[in-house]
Formats: structure tokens, sequence, C-alpha cells
């Protein structure tokens, strides 16, 4: 059974920054596409960023430009969110998600989910 | 970026009744829309995609249409398992994923 651990989050006061882990197991990580996906208390989802399977391509939602880098490492078998400059909106489930791949190498869909590290941004 | 709206917000229903939820797209996403259900407390889990492509394991009773603009998840048969917050999401814009508002199918 394939999983994912997310670690990480906790409370920190706004503008400073934080890092997440996610460590995979039970899957061949290097050939998936990786996401981080959030959900503010109470509301809907919302797509933070994507990485290649391979590490050589990143993507990010708007309000994570600029602010949030992603990143892997194959080697351990995790990936990273660095999160910078952060704001109370940043407050939210962050989840580690694998895509379910398709064709190539772009990203489809959310395929497994961790169970979410919590970040909240408050002075 | 495109926009998904969802419909029904909130959905009350009886176990056993029928469900169809709708998201709708900005512009056209084809068929690359998938549904996502969300138990509390949960991660949520992928039900559909390609629009009506049932992930692995998912039951027969869920159900997924359309194309273009206009789908539709339908539960044939409410369990109690299924009351749950469900979201679309479009891969059409691979650079920017954007999902639906969520509808919640509560027991009525």
């Amino acid at each position: 059974q394939m999983q994912l651990v997310e670690s990480g989050g906790g409370v920190v006061q706004p503008g400073r920054s934080l890092r997440l882990s996610c460590a995979a197991s039970d899957f061949t990580f290097k050939n998936n596409f990786m996401h981080w996906v959030r959900q503010a208390p109470g509301k809907g989802l919302q797509w933070v960023a994507g990485i290649w399977h391979d590490g050589s391509h990143s993507l990010y939602g708007d309000s994570a430009k600029g602010r949030f880098t992603v990143s892997r490492d194959t080697s351990k078998n995790t990936l990273f969110l660095q999160m910078t400059r952060l704001r109370a909106d940043d407050t939210a489930i962050y989840y580690c998600v694998r895509d379910r791949g398709g064709a190539d190498p772009l990203p489809y869909y959310f395929d497994s989910w961790g169970q979410g590290t919590l970040v909240t941004v408050s002075s | 970026e495109i926009v998904l709206t969802q419909s029904p917000a909130t959905l009350s229903l009886s176990p056993g009744e029928r469900a169809t939820l709708s998201c709708r797209a900005s512009q056209s996403v084809s068929i690359y829309l998938a549904w996502y259900q969300q138990k509390p407390g949960q991660a949520p889990s992928l039900l559909i995609y390609d629009a009506s492509t049932r992930a692995t394991g998912v039951p027969a009773r869920f159900s997924g249409s359309g194309s273009g603009t206009d789908f539709t998840l339908t539960i044939s048969s409410l369990e109690p398992d299924d009351f749950a917050v469900y979201y679309c999401q479009q891969r059409m814009n691979w650079r920017a994923l954007t999902f639906g508002g969520g509808t919640k199918v509560e027991i009525k």
C-alpha cells in the first residue's frame, strides 16, 4: 500500500518561512509527477504546485508564484515545499499528492493523497 | 485560468435516492475532468477521471458524464458512506490546475 506522509507543518509568524516534506513509500517515486494541494479551514481545495517526475520543471498556482518552491529528492523518495513570506491566508492543510499520470509526463489528476500537514500563519 | 462552477452547493437527499451533481467549466476542458470525494477529517480521493472513467476500486453506482463545459457526477443509489463533499477538477489547462468549489451531499 503506497504511502505519502507529510511533515513540517506548524504555527509560524507572518513573513517567516517554512519547509514541508513528504516521504513517499511503496511506489516508484521517480516515475510520478507530484503535487502540493492545500485546503484552508472549512474551504475547498486549491492546487499549489507540481513538479515533473525527474524534477526538471515545476509549476505553481497564482498564490504560490514567487514565494513557494517545490523540489524533490529522488534518492530519498521525498517531496518538499519551501514556503517563504508566509501570509495569514496561507493557513491551510497542505496535502502531498501523487499524480495519476497519462500518456505524457504532464500533470493529470490527483491519484493518491497524504493525510496532510497543518500550517497556521499567525502572530 | 479555467473556472469550475459546481451546483448545487448542498444537496439534501435520503439513502437510496439518486444524486446528480453538476460541474460547469468557463471554457471547454474536453474530457479532462475528474471528480473527488472528501469525507470529514479525511483527504480527498479520486473517483472519476477523464470525465467518465472510474478510478480503481470505485463502486459502479458512481458514474460521470459530459464533455466540453458541462459535466455530471451521478450516484445511482446513495449509500450512508456516500454523504460527503464532492469536487471537480480540470487538467485541460495543465499549467493551472483548478478545482470547483464543491458540492456537499448531506442526509435529508
